[in-house]
């Protein structure tokens, strides 16, 4: 069956510190994945996605096929990164159903 | 961008009546329409995939006559709990796909709506 994992529920760091959100993934196909955050009282929105291979926000993601996963890493951590995200996959090219992680909340301190 | 709405955001409902939930694409035209459902420091699940002028699809575990799913424009679906009960309190959250052009394929996800059942 097809699953995203997201090991931690919480990561704090302090500001200027590197983040690494970790994100796997179980297909057995081709997957297309995409990071998601939503930021307090806010709805969730698409970070990034791994067909894009572009920097969003100072964050990336590689999607590593043979560990099956997808870290979203941030070398300088900022406040405004505070959030929750999920890592999500879809099976189909042209987005069709996600499937959700269970989220990291990250917690940026000054 | 494109924007999604959600209606109402907040209702509270007596057990046993129905409740009606509306998502509207406000700038692009949506085929399809997800509906997910996220308990408190829970993931989304996905409920149900909308298609505009068919029947929905359902997601194992989802009762479809319970949760009934209307998609009849492009731009507008709706999710009615019928006989609400306390345990179908919850965050109801639509996403819209765009079918082209400047959306694209991306999935828009609404505000939400939080349903409580008393």
């Amino acid at each position: 069956a097809q699953r995203v994992t997201q090991p931690e529920k919480l990561l704090s760091v302090f500001k200027g510190a590197p983040v690494e959100l970790k994100c796997n993934y179980s297909y057995s196909g081709s997957p297309e994945l995409f990071w998601y955050v939503q930021y307090s009282r806010q709805r969730l929105q698409l970070l990034l996605r791994h067909i894009s291979r572009e920097s969003i926000k100072g964050f990336t993601a590689d999607l590593n096929k043979g560990e099956t996963s997808f870290h979203l890493k941030k070398p300088f951590a900022q406040e405004e990164d505070s959030a929750m995200y999920y890592c999500a996959l879809s099976l189909t090219y042209n987005t069709d159903k996600l499937i959700f992680g269970t989220g990291t909340r990250l917690q940026v301190f000054p | 961008g494109a924007v999604v709405s959600q209606h109402p955001s907040r209702v509270i409902c007596k057990s046993g009546t129905s409740v009606k939930i509306e998502c509207r694409s406000l700038d692009f035209q949506a085929t399809t329409m997800f509906w997910y459902r996220q308990f408190p420091k829970q993931s989304l699940m996905l409920m149900a995939t909308s298609n505009e002028g068919s029947k929905a699809t359902y997601e194992q575990g989802v009762e479809k006559d319970k949760f009934l799913i209307n998609h009849a424009s492009l731009t507008l679906s709706t999710l009615t709990v019928t006989s609400a009960h306390p345990e179908d309190s919850s965050f109801y959250i639509c996403s819209a796909r765009g079918t082209s052009g400047s959306s694209g394929y991306e999935q828009y996800f609404g505000p939400g709506t939080r349903l409580t059942v008393t």
